[in-house]
């Protein structure tokens, strides 16, 4: 079974400073992991993907994610935070086998808020 | 390009009633996803479809719970009859491949259940 973890609910960071949001995993096969972003009252929008290669993905907005297998995690970043990233940031992974389907399963979500 | 669209964004009934969520996917998606949040807990997936076909319905809770997607076009998720513990949001994502990477997803509909 596949199951993630974002251990934060809610990140606090001043503008201008590096975000990070946390994400660990755990899939039987090889990890397709994504990150997706809801601002307030819009659908979840899609931020990044690791499918394979390079372990630092760069994605939407200015936000990247490292993946490290051997602590199988895929954290989100962003060097220089803005107001504007204020969201709810959602972790997903689905196993990378065809037989496993497109169902992703997401983590319980972090809300960052970005102080000016 | 239009995006996924989902009615009602919000829907509050009593415990008992029926409810109807519809989800117009991008037009050209074949594959077409229910999920939902409750509790403010984590996303979970309900069931997918293939056009007019229920590929997966693993996550379906249970029988009070009725997808259709007739025509392969929108799809609604009808509640019947309406439990408290439904209440939460839910979302509706299409792709034009199976195995797209990117989904596109709605705005959601709240349901609350009293």
């Amino acid at each position: 079974a596949q199951s993630v973890a974002q251990p934060e609910d809610q990140v606090n960071v001043a503008e201008g400073n590096p975000l990070t949001v946390k994400c660990t995993y755990s899939v039987s096969g090889n990890p397709y992991l994504f990150w997706y972003v809801q601002y307030p009252n819009r659908g979840l929008q899609f931020l990044l993907k690791y499918i394979t290669g390079d372990n630092l993905v760069k994605g939407s907005y200015g936000f990247e994610a490292e993946f490290n297998k051997s602590q199988t995690s895929f954290h989100l970043k962003k060097p220089s935070a803005l107001v504007s990233d204020s969201a709810l940031y959602f972790c997903a992974v689905r196993d990378g086998a065809l037989a496993a389907g497109n169902k992703l399963t997401f983590g319980g979500g972090t809300r960052v808020l970005v102080k000016p | 390009e239009a995006g996924v669209t989902q009615f009602p964004s919000h829907s509050v009934i009593e415990k008992g009633q029926t409810v109807t969520l519809r989800c117009d996917p991008i037009s050209g998606h074949d594959n077409l996803y229910w999920y939902r949040r409750v509790m403010g807990k984590e996303i979970k997936f309900l069931l997918h479809f293939v056009k007019e076909s229920k590929q997966d319905e693993s996550g379906m809770p249970n029988n009070r719970f009725l997808a259709e997607r007739t025509g392969g076009t929108y799809s609604t998720l009808k509640v019947q009859p309406a439990e408290l513990e439904d209440s939460g949001v839910y979302f509706c994502a299409s792709s034009h491949r199976r195995w797209d990477e990117k989904l596109f997803f709605g705005s959601g509909t709240q349901l609350s259940v009293l």
